[in-house]
């Protein structure tokens, strides 16, 4: 069965500190990962999706199948980054979606 | 990107009663829509994949008597709460895939709904 694990419930870090958003994955075939933000009092959206390898907003995600893990990095945090993350998996038509983490970037 | 927007935005019902939800693509034809249901601080719960012309299929453990579908047309989807109590008080969220536009998934703007 497919799972999608985000460990962190909450992540404060500094304006300007590295961030890094935990998650990992089962998924018994080859799945595509997304990182999808909910910033305050909108919906979600989008952030980045492994197959694009991009950069968004300055952050960035690997797809590790070894370690079965899809985290998302930016290395210098901004205030404006303070939101909801969720990573999802897709494995054909369906998405299933992490606990979430939210990213409290501190002044 | 495609729009997706949903119905009421919140409502609040006495229990036992129906209540229903709309989710509609402005900009696009969805043959498939899917239903969530947010807890507080926790995840999106897949419930239900809204499948044009024919009969949702609904996820282990969701009572489709409960919450019944309706996806009479491309670019609408229903959901209705039927006999609703205080437990399904909730953030109910509807949402799309576009395949043609990269796949992803885009999301309503969620409905609230509380069941006093």
């Amino acid at each position: 069965a497919q799972r999608v694990t985000q460990p962190e419930k909450l992540l404060s870090v500094f304006k300007g500190a590295p961030v890094e958003l935990k998650c990992n994955y089962s998924y018994s075939g080859s799945p595509e990962l997304f990182w999808y933000v909910q910033y305050s009092r909108q919906r979600l959206q989008l952030l980045l999706r492994h197959i694009s390898r991009e950069s968004i907003k300055g952050f960035t995600a690997d797809l590790n199948k070894g370690e079965t893990s899809f985290h998302l990095k930016k290395p210098f945090a901004q205030e404006e980054d303070s939101a909801m993350y969720y990573c999802a998996l897709s494995g054909g038509v369906k998405f299933y979606f992490g606990s979430g983490t939210k990213l409290n970037v501190k002044p | 990107g495609a729009v997706v927007s949903q119905h009421p935005s919140w409502v609040i019902c006495k229990s036992g009663t129906s209540v229903k939800i709309e989710c509609r693509s402005l900009d696009f034809q969805a043959t498939t829509m899917f239903w969530y249901r947010q807890f507080p601080k926790q995840s999106l719960m897949l419930m239900a994949t809204s499948n044009e012309g024919s009969k949702a299929t609904y996820e282990q453990g969701v009572e489709k008597d409960k919450f019944l579908i309706n996806h009479a047309s491309l670019t609408l989807s229903t959901l209705t709460v039927t006999s609703a109590h205080p437990e399904d008080s909730s953030f109910y969220i509807c949402s799309a895939r576009v395949l043609v536009w990269g796949g992803e998934l885009f999301f309503g703007e969620g409905s609230r709904l509380t069941v006093l």
